[in-house]
């Protein structure tokens, strides 16, 4: 158990629709990634949270959208949802504070939601 | 941009044997290099990392290498055992203003009885 939490654990939706990911960093870590998996793709990252504001930016389309609240947790909204976007969606957390040359930190990864777009 | 290649895609291995699993990043500013394992239905579990002031770290049966002039590093697996059995993922990250991870294409290894 990595200590990162992932809410709902399946979700199924149809075409069209919005749909929430929560994510619950581990205690005290600073940082939330979200990444997406998919069979053909793999592990892509899509968004950096640090503190509440949004550091960096991969492969997210605009039809999704983060934040990351006051209590650190982290919520991805994907929305007008297609078949493509089926896949798991992961979160990840790191305590440390970027340096912009300092340490990196490991990255826990929760145990995923998996969305199923119909 | 960014690339991270893994190979090979699928590794089958008897119990007890090594395990060798290799990947070339093109990022030359990428300075770490995590290693995650991925069983079926779970999220990436980091198992060993390393940082580009080093060219070896060993842990228990696990080790890597990282060659920086080559821009590769590898995962050793030895005394493999059936609970290895699982799909390993290689990654390379620079920091500029994040830590994104870049991801490899995963191996999927199999450890035969």
């Amino acid at each position: 158990d990595s200590g990162v939490t992932q809410t709902p654990k399946h979700l199924i939706t149809a075409t069209g629709q919005r749909v929430t990911l929560r994510c619950s960093p581990r205690s005290g870590d600073l940082s939330v990634y979200w990444y997406q998996q998919s069979l053909d793709q793999g592990l892509q990252f899509l968004i950096h949270y640090y503190n509440g504001e949004e550091r960096a930016k991969g492969n997210i389309l605009e039809r999704f959208s983060a934040q990351q609240f006051p209590d650190l947790h982290s919520e991805l909204n994907l929305s007008s949802l297609e078949l493509g976007d089926s896949a798991l969606y992961f979160c990840a957390s790191s305590p440390l504070p970027l340096s912009g040359g300092g340490v990196h930190d490991t990255q826990y990864f929760g145990p995923g939601t998996r969305l199923t777009v119909l | 941009g960014e690339n991270v290649e893994q190979h090979p895609s699928t590794l089958s291995v008897q119990e007890g044997d090594s395990a060798v699993i290799k990947c070339t990043y093109s990022d030359s500013a990428s300075n770490y290099f995590p290693w995650y394992k991925q069983e079926l239905g779970k999220g990436p579990q980091l198992i060993i990392d390393i940082r580009s002031n080093v060219g070896e770290k060993k842990d228990q049966r696990i080790a890597v290498t990282l060659n920086k002039t080559a821009k590769h590093f590898s995962l050793h697996i030895t005394e493999t055992q059936p609970e290895d059995s699982a799909v390993y993922f290689c990654a390379a990250s620079s920091h500029y203003n994040t830590d994104k991870l870049i991801f490899g294409t995963g191996t999927r290894l199999q450890v035969f009885p």
